[in-house]
């Protein structure tokens, strides 16, 4: 059974042109998170949610937004994507904070920017 | 930042051959984690450390955190095909939010 569902799978989106992806979870677990990662390289956390409290990393770009309207439901907004921007997009959830609890991750969103 | 180093960053081996991956940090770590990652797959929770001195065990793969909480190992015994794919080592340096994953060991099993 899916415990973490990222739609779509793949995107293309054309530069500049803001683009949404999905995530959402069957677990009920506090915390979502999304990282980054990009082609040969380690993913890259962006930022997360505990509960309803958003957590930026200090060096994700403003371009890179997030909304949590409940628990299930996580998403990633690109307001206007650049050719780097393209690269492998994952959500995961965790019960508690990354320190202490396994994270869950869901397939990835291949975002494509032409 | 955490920095998390790993080594080898590519390793391919005979189908059966034993192998070890290292995963060395700069800052004593809080809470150590084994990932693997199919190519253009999400990642596949492993093992978690967190006491100095632990070791852990699942099927044929062990991984260890040393005393100091700065060095973790991962090693797979007689290694099949099914192991092949990136592993990574992720941790987060306090009780907090951060969480870091390391440089990644491409790993390819020859049959």
């Amino acid at each position: 059974d899916a415990m973490v569902i990222q739609n779509p799978r793949y995107q293309v989106t054309q530069f500049g042109k803001p683009v949404t992806l999905s995530c959402s979870q069957t677990l009920n677990h506090n915390v979502m998170y999304w990282y980054q990662q990009k082609s040969s390289q380690a993913p890259k956390l962006l930022f997360h949610y505990y509960d309803k409290d958003f957590n930026n990393e200090a060096d994700t770009p403003d371009n890179f937004q997030s909304r949590r309207p409940n628990t299930s439901f996580c998403f990633l907004d690109i307001r206007s994507p650049g050719l780097g921007d393209a690269a492998m997009y994952l959500c995961a959830t965790s019960e508690g904070l990354a320190g202490s609890y396994e994270q869950y991750f869901g397939p990835g969103t291949r975002l494509t920017v032409t | 930042s955490q920095e998390l180093e790993q080594s080898p960053q590519s390793l391919i081996v005979q189908e059966g051959k034993n192998l070890t991956i290292n995963c060395t940090s700069s800052k004593t770590l809080y809470g150590l984690y084994w990932y693997k990652q199919k190519y253009g797959e999400g990642l596949i929770f492993l093992m978690m450390l967190q006491k100095g001195g632990e070791e852990k065990s699942h099927e044929k793969i062990t991984a260890k955190l040393d005393e100091k909480k700065q060095q973790s190992s991962l090693h797979i015994t007689a290694s099949q095909p099914s192991h092949a794919g990136i592993y990574l080592c992720g941790a987060a340096p306090n009780t907090g939010n951060q969480f870091y994953f390391g440089t990644g060991t491409s790993l390819t099993v020859i049959p």
